[in-house]
């Protein structure tokens, strides 16, 4: 059971370089998040999606987008990755946002 | 801003003894509330959930604990046991957030053999 699955797991980026990172969901789940975990900050919403072809701003959503073309996976896109992006991403589905979410295992992104 | 607070970075525990975790909030709309267990290098998975209509829920050797008038919500882990080692979210959400989680910034339970 495949559950929520995130490419790639680890990553080092210099300043400037883009990047794509995938989240993958087999539970057919209409909801998809995109959070980081930063030290002392908890994790934040970066951006979501309420379906396919839907994205929506979260929390912190500056220096990243997002695309949802089909309803399984969730892209996270840095177009020009900064030191402050250095973090872990974690993706989540939730079948209908209202109750708990299916988190993937991470991605420790470093820009160096 | 932080929405959701764990004010307790850590917690070190005896086995067979109480874990209580705690968690505050600020947004007095929020009404929907979570745990979520982390070990290192795994994502989060939901432990347990609590809505604001009720002021405890429990499984097993959890439960959750609800203070609206507070803004306040505690997990009990009873009895604790060397697998709980691990850091513990909660997590808050409600209309006006868009349903939105807003999660806290963890404690991480140590549980003594």
């Amino acid at each position: 059971n495949a559950g929520v699955t995130q490419t790639p797991k680890f990553r080092v980026l210099k300043t400037g370089q883009s990047m794509t990172l995938l989240c993958a969901q087999d539970m057919n789940h209409e909801y998809m998040y995109w959070y980081r975990q930063d030290p002392g900050m908890g994790l934040r919403l970066i951006h979501y999606s309420v379906g396919e072809g839907t994205t929506a701003k979260g929390e912190v959503p500056d220096g990243y987008n997002v695309s949802r073309l089909k309803k399984q996976n969730f892209l996270l896109g840095l177009e020009s990755a900064a030191p402050s992006q250095t973090s872990v991403y974690f993706c989540a589905s939730s079948p209908d946002g209202d109750y708990g979410y299916t988190f993937g295992s991470g991605t420790r992104l470093t820009v160096v | 801003d932080q929405q959701v607070k764990q004010n307790s970075p850590s917690l070190s525990v005896q086995e067979g003894r109480i874990s209580i975790l705690n968690c505050d909030y600020t947004n007095s709309m929020f009404d929907y509330f979570l745990w979520y267990k982390k070990y290192p290098a795994e994502g989060p998975t939901f432990l347990i959930s609590i809505s604001s209509i009720k002021d405890k829920n429990e499984d097993g050797r959890f439960t959750v604990f609800l203070n609206k008038s507070a803004k306040h919500l505690s997990l009990h882990i009873v009895p604790s046991q060397p697998g709980d080692s691990a850091v513990y979210f909660c997590a808050a959400s409600g209309r006006s957030t868009g349903n939105q989680f807003y999660f806290g910034t963890g404690t991480s339970l140590t549980v003594i053999p």
